[in-house]
């Protein structure tokens, strides 16, 4: 079973318009980060949230945290055409010497 | 900006072949670490490395996989003997801690075997 899952796995929205993606996890955590993938290209450190943290912003992305119910969500507002992206959680587990990745959610920005 | 750089951009090697991935962690960076990505499919852990050993592996890091720092720049993944299935982007990552902070990665070096 996935550490990670985030849905939807497509999101296709207009321009101006605001984006939530979510995130699921099965174990606890030590934090939560958000990476951004263009096609074909590298990952991108978008924002991390530690594991006693709620909510946190940067620019015109809101990620919020609940380790209750172990899951997370991204938004981006006031969406550009340059979003166009997958967008990935990655989880650190407690103790692992590793990042966990979920499948991603493609989001396509339309004019 | 200081950066994770990976060479070559893109591989073609023959299936039965070595090949050495490169990559150039951010320098103040101890924790460095290998991902790979199936076109299309979600990104997968292959090892972590600390202190010029292997501290974590996944289930993927079998035999033909090795990873080495040469030297205090250079991190490198080596597959022995490629398979068609080890096509894929490669990732390099490094980070400062070990928890609790943001990995950076490379741009990735795609590996086709043909």
């Amino acid at each position: 079973s996935q550490q990670g899952e985030e849905d939807p796995q497509a999101l296709s929205i207009q321009e101006g318009e605001n984006a939530t993606m979510n995130c699921s996890y099965k174990t606890s955590i030590n934090n939560l980060q958000w990476y951004r993938q263009n096609s074909g290209r590298g990952l991108v450190h978008l924002i991390l949230i530690r594991s006693n943290e709620r909510e946190k912003h940067s620019g015109r992305l809101r990620v919020t945290l609940d380790t209750s119910k172990k899951s997370s969500s991204l938004l981006i507002t006031a969406s550009r055409a340059a979003d166009t992206a997958s967008y990935f959680c990655a989880t650190d587990p407690n103790r692992d010497d590793k990042i966990i990745f979920g499948k991603g959610t493609r989001l396509h920005i339309l004019p | 900006e200081p950066e994770v750089t990976q060479t070559p951009s893109h591989q073609v090697t023959q299936m039965g072949q070595e090949v050495i991935l490169r990559c150039v962690p951010i320098s103040n960076h101890l924790y460095f670490y290998w991902y790979r990505q199936i076109l299309g499919q979600k990104v997968e852990f292959l090892v972590s490395f600390y202190n010029n050993e292997i501290s974590e592996k996944s289930e993927i890091f079998d035999d033909q996989f090795s990873v080495e720092r040469p030297d205090g720049s250079n991190f490198t993944l080596k597959i022995r003997s490629t398979k068609l299935e080890d096509s894929a982007m490669y990732f390099c990552a490094s980070s400062t801690l070990q928890w609790n902070t943001e990995a950076f990665f490379g741009q990735g070096t795609r590996l086709t075997v043909v």
